[in-house]
């Protein structure tokens, strides 16, 4: 069946330092992919998505390309912010009409100023 | 994109009780989802809601724990029965906004259920 493998963390870093979040993927055929975010206290936000091999989604300086070959979507941003402290769910989706969204095991980001 | 307004947004709950959540969304949407977050875990879905049908469940989930209503297209109930300290967990509704299935789920802001 389909799954998700993420990056475990937390995660520290120091403000403006370069960020990656490796995810990876198993699945047929070629799903959706997908970043998600969750601030303290909140429900989950939509970051980013990609629907084919090669593409790139991009949403407020973060980064992730759908690579087929090594069946990854890594997260990445030039330079972090403190309010970029969160957790962040790589998920996907699969083509068939029945599949669900279903989420990796999230990576706490802490960001220190 | 649909906006979702979840309640309560928190709640401490005896054992052996229930709770019922709500899950209000702004715009029609076919399918609702509930998953269940526990401390520190990553999402499990709990269960798809169409209107007019029985809700379906995952591995796992069963009805009489966690009865689900839907009884139009924009509003859907979870129930938590007889509570125990290990359903203490976030509870999110999430719905597909859009007909396009590469779009995503939109979420609810959660509810954060402590049972002691």
């Amino acid at each position: 069946g389909n799954s998700v493998t993420q990056m475990e963390g937390p995660v520290t870093l120091s403000e403006e330092a370069f960020l990656t979040i490796n995810c990876t993927y198993t699945a047929t055929g070629y799903p959706s992919l997908f970043w998600y975010v969750q601030y303290p206290g909140e429900g989950l936000q939509l970051l980013l998505k990609a629907t084919k091999a090669d593409d790139k989604g991009s949403n407020k300086g973060f980064e992730a390309t759908y690579r087929k070959e090594t069946t990854s979507f890594h997260l990445e941003k030039g330079s972090v912010q403190v309010s970029d402290s969160a957790v962040y769910f790589c998920a996907l989706r699969g083509k068939s009409s029945a599949s669900k969204i279903i989420f990796g095991s999230g990576t706490r980001l802490s960001i220190r100023p | 994109s649909a906006v979702i307004s979840q309640k309560p947004s928190r709640d401490i709950c005896q054992r052996g009780t229930s709770l019922t959540i709500q899950c209000q969304v702004d715009s029609q949407v076919t399918m609702m989802f509930w998953y269940r977050q526990q401390p520190g875990q990553s999402l499990t879905l709990i269960a798809t809601a169409n209107q007019g049908s029985e809700a379906t469940y995952e591995s796992g989930f069963v009805i009489d724990k966690f009865p689900i209503s839907r009884p139009n297209l924009t509003f859907s109930t979870l129930t938590v029965s007889n509570m125990s300290p290990e359903d203490s967990s976030i509870y999110l509704c999430s719905v597909e906004p859009s007909l396009d299935r590469s779009y995503g789920y939109t979420f609810g802001s959660g509810t954060r259920l402590t049972v002691v």
